[in-house]
């Protein structure tokens, strides 16, 4: 089935370590987006990316690091620069055909900083 | 400025009532596109509704339906004969910028509980 996966669900991190977070879809999808969400909050972009090999930051760039090496893959990593990075986290791909635009989410992971 | 308001942080509703979620969005590109997603508890996004500018329709999607007021620059959700398990986040969303550049960006979401 066609679809986003995130890996791992439950993460937990060490203060000052580096963790990736991995994101694959299957789709075909050109664009991918990392969201980061915070309890009872909306969310919040951290970067993206439109096509391989590029890639944009949101409005919460710093303290994380991301690459596009493959148009099915976008790993985010959360750097030990990032202050605060316990939060649920989810990435996004994206498609546009015509006048239809379609997004869809994998089920997330959830960083504890312990 | 915030791009996507919504202003009710969270609502009670009775179970087979209809209810509106609001939104409201701001920007200056002719061409974007709004979005409704659900979070339940589990935290997966499911998407529910998608409104073009250029439609001249208000898009509906089962018991979902979207009312868009491009003037007053408003999205809001309808969701009739509400049930248990609409029970969940909502969040508004806008995709903006040009093809090949775009971006999504969310509200802060409204906590809808549907009471028995």
């Amino acid at each position: 089935d066609g679809g986003i996966t995130q890996s791992p669900k439950y993460l937990f991190r060490k203060e000052g370590q580096n963790v990736t977070l991995s994101c694959e879809q299957n789709l075909n999808h050109d664009a991918m987006y990392w969201y980061r969400q915070d309890p009872g909050q909306g969310l919040r972009l951290i970067y993206y990316s439109q096509i391989v090999n590029d890639f944009q930051k949101g409005d919460i760039a710093e303290g994380y690091s991301v690459s596009r090496e493959k148009k099915e893959s976008f790993p985010l990593t959360v750097t030990s620069a990032q202050k605060n990075p316990t939060a649920f986290y989810l990435c996004a791909s994206s498609f546009q055909d015509r006048s239809i635009f379609s997004a869809f989410f994998g089920q997330g992971t959830r960083l504890t900083v312990v | 400025a915030q791009k996507i308001t919504q202003t009710q942080p969270g609502m009670f509703v009775q179970e087979k009532e209809a209810v509106t979620l609001d939104c409201t969005y701001d920007t200056s590109d002719q061409s974007y596109g709004l979005f409704w997603y659900k979070q339940p508890s589990s935290g997966e996004m499911i998407f529910l509704i998608y409104q073009g500018s250029y439609d001249e329709q208000n898009a509906t999607e089962g018991r979902y339906s979207l009312n868009f007021q491009k003037a007053r620059k408003s999205a809001n959700l309808v969701i009739s004969a509400s049930q248990l398990g609409d029970s969940a986040m909502y969040f508004c969303a806008m995709r903006e910028g040009f093809f090949g550049n775009e971006k999504l960006t969310f509200g802060t979401g409204t906590r809808l509980t549907i009471i028995p």
